[in-house]
């Protein structure tokens, strides 16, 4: 069984201080790790794929990164606009259809 | 469509009430997700559409949960007999491709509440 863990829960950061959330996982042969930020009140926004540890993707401010058990989100001078819960999912190749996700990190930004 | 629409963005129901919740997908996307996620938690995947066919219904809770996309376009989710333990977001989501790796676009979901 797929199973993901997220830590911190909750992280609350300055402006411009950055930081990472972390995505621990274990799946039977990865086909895909996927981040969404999620904002309350509105559905998961896709923002990174990551298929092979090693690989890395960046958009503005976040950067993805992934080894053969966990995931970091890197958050480089956030803003307060960055300010959402972070969920991380995974699809083995035993899992069907179906993405498992973690709980998600809620990230407060203060300006 | 510009994205995955939902419908109703809210329903509250009595215990024991049946509802239907829909789903309109981006125009073209062949597979279509259910999830459900509780407060705090994270989606939690109930069933899988690839156009009309449910090719897996496994993370359905119960015999009173219930989908169907009849034409491989809108889906509704129905849920019979509603309890209190129903009470959710329900999400929708669908990729334009049947290769399983393909992004999944998120509608807004229906927040379900059982009196």
């Amino acid at each position: 069984e797929d199973q993901v863990t997220q830590s911190p829960e909750a992280l609350r950061l300055q402006e411009g201080e950055s930081s990472s959330l972390n995505c621990s996982y274990t799946v039977s042969g990865l086909r895909g790790l996927f981040w969404y930020r999620q904002d309350p009140g509105k559905g998961p926004e896709f923002l990174f794929t990551l298929y092979s540890a090693g690989e890395e993707k960046e958009k503005e401010r976040l950067k993805a990164t992934l080894t053969k058990k966990e995931s970091f989100l890197h958050i480089t001078a956030p803003k307060p606009e960055d300010s959402a819960t972070y969920l991380c999912a995974v699809r083995g190749e035993t899992s069907g259809s179906r993405l498992t996700f973690g709980e998600g990190t809620q990230l407060t930004v203060n300006p | 469509g510009a994205g995955v629409s939902q419908s109703p963005r809210y329903k509250v129901a009595k215990r024991g009430q049946d509802v239907a919740l829909r789903c309109d997908p981006i125009s073209g996307h062949v597979s279509l997700f259910w999830y459900q996620q509780a407060l705090g938690q994270g989606p939690e995947f109930l069933t899988y559409f690839q156009n009309e066919a449910q090719l897996d219904k496994s993370g359905l809770p119960s015999d009173r949960f219930f989908a169907e996309r009849p034409e491989g376009s809108v889906s509704t989710l129905k849920i019979q007999r509603t309890q209190q333990e129903d009470s959710a977001v329900y999400l929708c989501a669908s990729t334009r491709l049947v290769v399983l790796t393909d992004t999944q676009y998120f509608g807004p979901g229906t927040r379900l509440t059982v009196l």
